[in-house]
């Protein structure tokens, strides 16, 4: 069964910086593009950024590309997203998905709230 | 960035019925490939979103087929027909031809 399993949220100071995980199983994930996905509290979606199969490649959203840094270790079947210098609108639950094309397995969410 | 402009923001249904989502784009959605890259999503309440349909019309593997996705270019359409309780939720669509990546803002499909 593919299961992704996101980690690493909770309340961060604004400025501060936090490294999201996402484990995966069920699937060879050394195989699969893979992607990081926010919904915000007010429900809108926003795409982050992708991660080709090997690391060699990731492309971002410009408006996030200066400050969130996504990364993945295939010894550890896990997925990373660096967030630096967090601000108040980066409060949101974020998504770990894999891509096929289309997202077919998506985790289960983190939250993170930037609060001082 | 391609704006998805998705109608009706709401729609109330009897369960039974057909409904029908739209999803315009402020740019076409035809890659240089030939293919389209755009997704409908479904968010059910406290679930995650799951993939409904890919490349425009292409199920994706166990979604009903009473989920139908049409259209092309800059229109774009998810006909739902026979309304089941467990189609509730929130309808998205999702570009992934031109950087950066957009979704739309959603419909709301509930009960009438």
């Amino acid at each position: 069964e593919v299961q992704l399993v996101e980690s690493g949220g909770g309340l961060v100071q604004p400025g501060a910086s936090l490294k999201l995980s996402c484990v995966a199983s069920g699937f060879t994930f050394s195989d699969y593009w893979m992607s990081w996905v926010r919904q915000t509290p007010g429900k809108t979606m926003e795409w982050i950024g992708d991660i080709k199969y090997d690391g060699s490649y990731t492309n971002y959203a410009p408006s996030l590309k200066n400050r969130f840094t996504i990364s993945r270790d295939n010894a550890k079947s896990t997925l990373y997203l660096q967030m630096s210098n967090v601000r108040s609108e980066d409060t949101a639950t974020y998504y770990c998905t894999r891509r096929l094309p289309g997202s077919d397995y998506w985790g289960q969410g983190v939250m993170v709230t930037v609060s001082s | 960035d391609v704006v998805l402009t998705q109608t009706p923001v709401s729609l109330s249904v009897t369960l039974g019925d057909q409904a029908s989502i739209s999803c315009r784009s402020s740019q076409s959605l035809e890659y240089s490939d030939g293919y389209t890259y755009l997704e409908w999503y479904l968010q059910k309440p406290g679930q995650s979103p799951q993939l409904l349909i890919y490349g425009v019309s292409n199920r994706f593997s166990g979604v009903p087929d009473r989920f139908i996705g049409s259209g092309s270019g800059t229109d774009f359409t998810l006909k739902i027909s026979r309304v089941e309780p467990e189609d509730l939720g929130v309808y998205y669509c999702f570009q992934a031809t031109h950087d950066p990546y957009t979704f739309g803002a959603g419909t709301k499909l509930e009960l009438k």
